[in-house]
């Protein structure tokens, strides 16, 4: 079945640091992918997402490229913010008959401190 | 439009009662999903609707665990005799019926079995 393996936190990094995590899939066929943050006390909200092959997704400063040759859709930013502390989840939603859910990693907590 | 809403934001409920939480989903969306979130984990797919019909259901954790939306607008999710395995935070999202299948969240319902 589907899944996603993404990198293990937590990560700590100072501000105006670069960020990369690392995310990659098992999935059949071609899934759509997408970065979802979750802010300390509050809802999942989508952070970019991409749907097919070398597309790119951003928002905010983030920033997510599809490759297909490596499953992988990994996450990175030039310069962190204290306000981008909060944990990253990657997801994959499948093709088909299994177009309806989304399939998570275990998430990343992000910690950026001044 | 203000988003998926969910109620109760909290629920504290003692082993062996029943439970009940409401969503209400984008008012435009078709489909509405259930998540469950466990400490440290990724959101984990349990059910969804496409209008009033619940497509998907064999990811429900029990018996003990039934949803419907009767009118093809709000859902419910009730957990039957709980137990301190249960103890989640219970997420909903809704959608348009689309190849990417991009979710939006509600801030989700955190329950604590005693």
């Amino acid at each position: 079945g589907d899944s996603v393996t993404q990198m293990e936190g937590p990560v700590t990094l100072s501000e105006e640091a670069c960020l990369t995590i690392n995310c990659t899939y098992t999935a059949t066929g071609y899934p759509s992918l997408f970065w979802y943050v979750q802010y300390p006390g509050e809802g999942l909200q989508l952070l970019l997402k991409a749907t097919k092959a070398d597309d790119k997704g951003s928002n905010k400063g983030f920033e997510a490229t599809y490759r297909k040759e490596t499953t992988s859709f990994h996450l990175e930013k030039g310069s962190v913010q204290v306000s981008d502390s909060a944990v990253y989840f990657c997801a994959l939603s499948g093709r088909g008959g299994s177009n309806y859910k989304l399939t998570f990693g275990k998430g990343t907590l992000l910690t950026v401190n001044p | 439009d203000t988003g998926v809403s969910q109620n109760p934001r909290h629920k504290i409920t003692k082993r062996g009662q029943n439970v009940t939480f409401r969503c209400d989903p984008i008012s435009e969306h078709n489909r509405l999903y259930w998540y469950r979130q466990t400490l440290g984990q990724g959101p984990e797919f349990l059910t969804y609707f496409q209008n009033e019909a619940q497509l998907e259901k064999s990811r429900l954790l029990s018996d003990r665990f039934s949803a419907e939306r009767p009118k093809g607008s709000f859902s419910t999710l009730e957990i039957q005799r709980t137990e301190q395995g249960d103890s989640a935070m219970y997420l909903c999202a809704s959608s348009f019926r689309t190849s990417v299948n991009e979710q939006f969240f509600g801030p989700g319902t955190r329950l604590t079995v005693l």
